[in-house]
């Protein structure tokens, strides 16, 4: 079956500083991939997402490069700030393999919590 | 417009009594999903429903576990016989899936069950 691996926090960094958060799946056929955040006290939101091999999500400042050759979509920020403290959440949905169906089921990482420090 | 409403947004039970949790997706969202956050298990797919398709329920933990969709909107999600191990935060989430790859999903606030 479908899954994701994230790594493992929590991961504590002072602002303007570098982040990744690593992801790698497995899955069956192409799935899409997408990356959550859960801001403390906040309901989940789609940060970005991918649909193939190569794309690349971007929102606010973040990016992933969805990777089929390495199964992987980590979670980049070029300089983080307080604001970005939450839980971020790498998942997958579907699968669109030969004589396959995909109905978005999303398959979730453990999350990762991360702390931006003044 | 409005987003996905769950109620109520906090829910204490006892051990044994039945609980029924509320979702009001988004107007005109045709799928609708509920998941489970937990401590030890993250988030965890239960069911999802699809226009008059059958509801996929191949991830309800147990036969207390039930949910149905009135008229394609409203959701209920109903745990009989709760037990503590039930406690967690109860997610909805609904699509429009236009058809493409990308099933982008909106999640609600969420219930926080307490089983005592």
């Amino acid at each position: 079956g479908n899954s994701v691996t994230q790594m493992e926090g929590p991961v504590t960094l002072s602002e303007e500083a570098f982040l990744t958060i690593n992801c790698t799946y497995t899955a069956t056929g192409y799935p899409s991939l997408f990356w959550y955040v859960q801001y403390p006290g906040e309901g989940l939101q789609l940060l970005l997402k991918a649909t193939k091999a190569d794309d690349k999500g971007s929102n606010k400042g973040f990016e992933a490069t969805y990777r089929k050759e390495t199964t992987s979509f980590h979670l980049e920020k070029g300089s983080v700030q307080v604001s970005d403290s939450a839980v971020y959440f790498c998942a997958l949905s579907g699968t669109f393999g030969a004589g396959g169906t995909s109905y978005g089921k999303l398959t979730f990482g453990q999350g990762t919590i991360l702390t931006v420090h003044p | 417009g409005a987003g996905v409403s769950q109620s109520p947004s906090n829910k204490v039970t006892e051990k044994g009594k039945d609980v029924e949790l509320r979702c009001d997706p988004i107007s005109g969202h045709t799928a609708l999903y509920w998941y489970r956050q937990s401590l030890g298990q993250g988030l965890e797919f239960l069911i999802y429903f699809q226009g008059n398709s059958a509801p996929d329920k191949s991830g309800l933990p147990s036969d207390r576990f039930s949910a149905e969709r009135t008229g394609g909107s409203v959701s209920t999600l109903t745990i009989q016989r709760t037990q503590q191990e039930d406690s967690a935060v109860y997610l909805c989430a609904s699509s429009p899936l236009t058809g493409g790859f990308a099933y982008e999903q909106y999640f609600g606030p969420g219930t926080r069950l307490t089983v005592t």
